[in-house]
């Protein structure tokens, strides 16, 4: 099965530092991965994806994620934290076994302090 | 505003009823997919058509079925309604062309069901 994990309930930042959000994968094949972002009461937002090429993704709102194929990782990073981050981070995998729906793990709670 | 939007926004109802969710993918989008939020189940993929065809099928219950209009809308049906079926339904559109996986699912804003 094509599966994410996200090891760490929440994560807690302060304002202007670096935050990352862990995600790690399993997948048989070359992994399609995403995250999106979910503010409270509202849909998801897409953030980026990696499908193939470079390892370093940019996303939107200055997040980016680093594939790494030798530690099957899809870490979501921003260098500078801001209090409006604050909200809910998934992290997905499309799996092919179930017409390309995503799997998602069980999220992140993203909590940056002023 | 991802461009896809699904009606209502809330729906609170009792056991044993049937209600009905709409969603309305983006412009141009084929591939719809139906995803249901708990706080127990997390976020689970229920079913997905494309060009109005079913193409797969999740975690979904019996009890639950969906249908895609010609004009490419979708609605999930949900009978016999229990306590534990109430949670946040999110409808997912993506352009489903290029038959990999590799197109964006833009998410509406859910429906949340409360199930009294």
């Amino acid at each position: 099965a094509q599966s994410v994990a996200q090891p760490e309930d929440q994560v807690n930042v302060a304002e202007g530092n670096p935050l990352t959000v862990k995600c790690t994968y399993s997948v048989s094949g070359n992994p399609y991965l995403f995250w999106y972002v979910q503010y409270p009461n509202r849909g998801l937002q897409f953030l980026l994806k990696y499908i193939t090429g470079d390892n370093l993704v940019k996303g939107s709102y200055g997040f980016e994620a680093e594939f790494n194929k030798s530690q099957t990782s899809f870490h979501l990073k921003k260098p500078s934290a801001l209090v409006s981050d604050s909200a809910l981070y998934f992290c997905a995998v499309r799996d092919k076994h179930s017409g390309y729906a995503l799997n998602f793990g069980k999220g992140t709670s993203l909590l940056v302090t002023p | 505003d991802s461009g896809v939007t699904q009606t209502p926004k809330h729906l609170i109802t009792a056991t044993g009823q049937r209600v009905t969710l709409r969603c309305s993918p983006r412009s141009g989008d084929l591939s719809v997919y139906w995803y249901q939020q708990s706080l127990d189940q997390g976020l689970q993929f229920l079913i997905q058509y494309y060009n109005g065809e079913e193409r797969a099928k999740g975690n979904i219950l019996e009890r639950f079925s969906a249908q895609q209009f010609p004009d490419l809308h979708s609605e999930l049906n949900l009978s016999s309604l229990e306590l534990g079926d109430s949670a946040l339904y999110f409808c997912a559109s993506s352009e489903g062309t290029s038959g990999k996986g590799m197109d964006t699912q833009y998410f509406g804003p859910g429906t949340r069901l409360t199930v009294l």
